[in-house]
């Protein structure tokens, strides 16, 4: 039972355009949302967040837009740099029990920004 | 500068053999997690642990166990390595309320 989607396993872009990447989930009891960016051989940095609260959260080139009623969040990286090919990984928050959380994680998009 | 640190990066192991993967964090952090990421698979969390000497299973836990004496320090033990245990293991911390993972660079493991 998959409660957090990336469908797409990849995305190639050109260096300055939008990447635009996806992340669905079905269990309403989340509360927070989060990206991860993942190099090969080193372990995911966190990225970018946002409560359920809000539908949107921006940090510089990175915006990160939720949808509740849809259950839906993507994440806009504008504009798009070399840099930023990597792994990303959706992941969602929800009480685990006590003030204990515990993220699930999508299976993760490869995002390649060609020069 | 906070650390999750992974004992080894590289590891071989023969079939069958009990397996130690140690994780040390510096951030007095009570939460501790077990993690292995697999092509395709993304990230499936195999132990976690909110307290010393407490563990809880998470999603893919057979074959697995888990060690936390010191709050600092959780070890993931393959009691006989498969094949199939060939994977990259990432070890991550954090705060307990708080949102976030810190994660260690990782440990990929190949078992022949």
């Amino acid at each position: 039972d998959q409660q957090v989607k990336q469908n797409s396993p990849s995305l190639s872009v050109q260096e300055g355009r939008i990447s635009i990447l996806n992340c669905d989930y079905t269990n309403s009891m989340f509360d927070y949302f989060l990206w991860y960016k993942k190099y090969p051989a080193e372990g995911p940095t966190f990225l970018i967040s946002i409560s359920s609260i809000k539908d949107k959260n921006e940090d510089g080139r990175f915006t990160v837009f939720l949808n509740k009623s849809a259950k839906h969040l993507s994440l806009h990286i504008v504009p798009s740099q070399p840099g930023d090919s990597a792994v990303y990984f959706c992941a969602a928050r929800r009480r685990s029990g006590g003030s204990n959380y515990k993220l699930t994680f999508g299976k993760g998009t490869l995002l390649t920004v060609n020069p | 500068d906070v650390k999750v640190t992974q004992s080894s990066r590289y590891l071989v192991k023969r079939t069958g053999e009990k397996v130690f993967l140690e994780c040390v964090q510096d951030m007095d952090h009570e939460n501790m997690f077990w993690y292995r990421q697999d092509p395709g698979l993304g990230l499936r969390l195999i132990y976690f642990s909110y307290d010393v000497k407490m563990k809880e299973k998470g999603d893919i836990p057979e074959g697995y166990s888990v060690s936390r004496e010191k709050k600092e320090r959780f070890s993931l033990i393959l009691e006989s390595a498969s094949t199939n245990q060939t994977s990259m293991y990432l070890c991550a911390s954090s705060r307990t309320g708080l949102y976030g993972y810190t994660f260690g660079s990782g440990t990929r493991l190949t078992v022949v």
